[in-house]
């Protein structure tokens, strides 16, 4: 069983540029989290998807944005870049357990943003 | 507001060693906790998950423990070795909301 597939792995942007990230879940798993990754900040939740509605948006400005798709594959777009933007940004996939809640999480390999 | 808290940021041990990371958090109410293990620019691997209803599970050298009441939670790690060598991370389900995350524990495993 494949796991949860992101691209780019790497990417270099310039400040002002835009990007879009790709997120492939796990068969059947039609939850999909991002996650942005820093030395000081750790792991901050930016939001997660659901049958292509958002469940819950984390504390990100609105140059950060996501969707999903009908096969469960998502995308997030971060626009005018900033040099702070440059992070580590992780997807998971789950299932939806009965309390409604997100079930084990599987994380992908990530995607290496640098913004210079 | 839940609020998860990893204690030590980071520890070193000889190896053959069994040693035990910590997780705790402020809210009990939890539906379920799950300890990840994430090597250098890499992603998140799950170990175990533990739902609320139970008090440990095991995987391997492997061994997380629940204590709900007390807001606690264990990963021990069974005669580690230098490849046990990465950052673990436990994550606190409270229900529809997103996992929260600790701020991880660096484990260095010396040969």
């Amino acid at each position: 069983k494949a796991g949860v597939t992101q691209t780019p792995r790497y990417l270099i942007k310039t400040r002002g540029q835009q990007v879009t990230l790709s997120c492939s879940p796990i068969s059947g798993h039609r939850s999909v989290s991002w996650y942005q990754q820093t030395p000081g900040q750790g792991l901050q939740f930016l939001f997660e998807y659901f049958s292509e509605t958002q469940r819950n948006k984390g504390n990100f400005p609105g140059r950060f944005s996501g969707r999903q798709f009908s096969n469960s594959r998502s995308e997030m777009n971060v626009s005018t870049l900033e040099l702070g933007d440059s992070a580590l940004y992780l997807c998971a996939s789950s299932q939806l357990q009965g309390f409604g809640g997100t079930g084990e999480l599987f994380f992908g390999e990530g995607s290496r943003l640098t913004v210079l | 507001k839940q609020e998860v808290t990893q204690i030590p940021a980071a520890l070193s041990v000889p190896e053959g060693e069994n040693l035990v990371l910590n997780c705790s958090f402020t809210d009990s109410a939890i539906y379920n906790l799950q300890w990840f293990r994430q090597d250098p620019g890499k992603g998140l691997t799950s170990l175990l998950l533990i739902q609320s209803s139970q008090r440990e599970q095991t995987s391997g050298r492997l061994n997380a423990s629940l204590d709900k009441s007390s807001g606690r939670s264990t990963l021990y790690i069974a005669a580690s070795q230098p490849g046990d060598s990465a950052t673990y991370l436990c994550a606190v389900n409270s229900g529809n909301t997103p996992l929260v995350f600790g701020k991880g524990t660096r484990l260095s495993v010396i040969a």
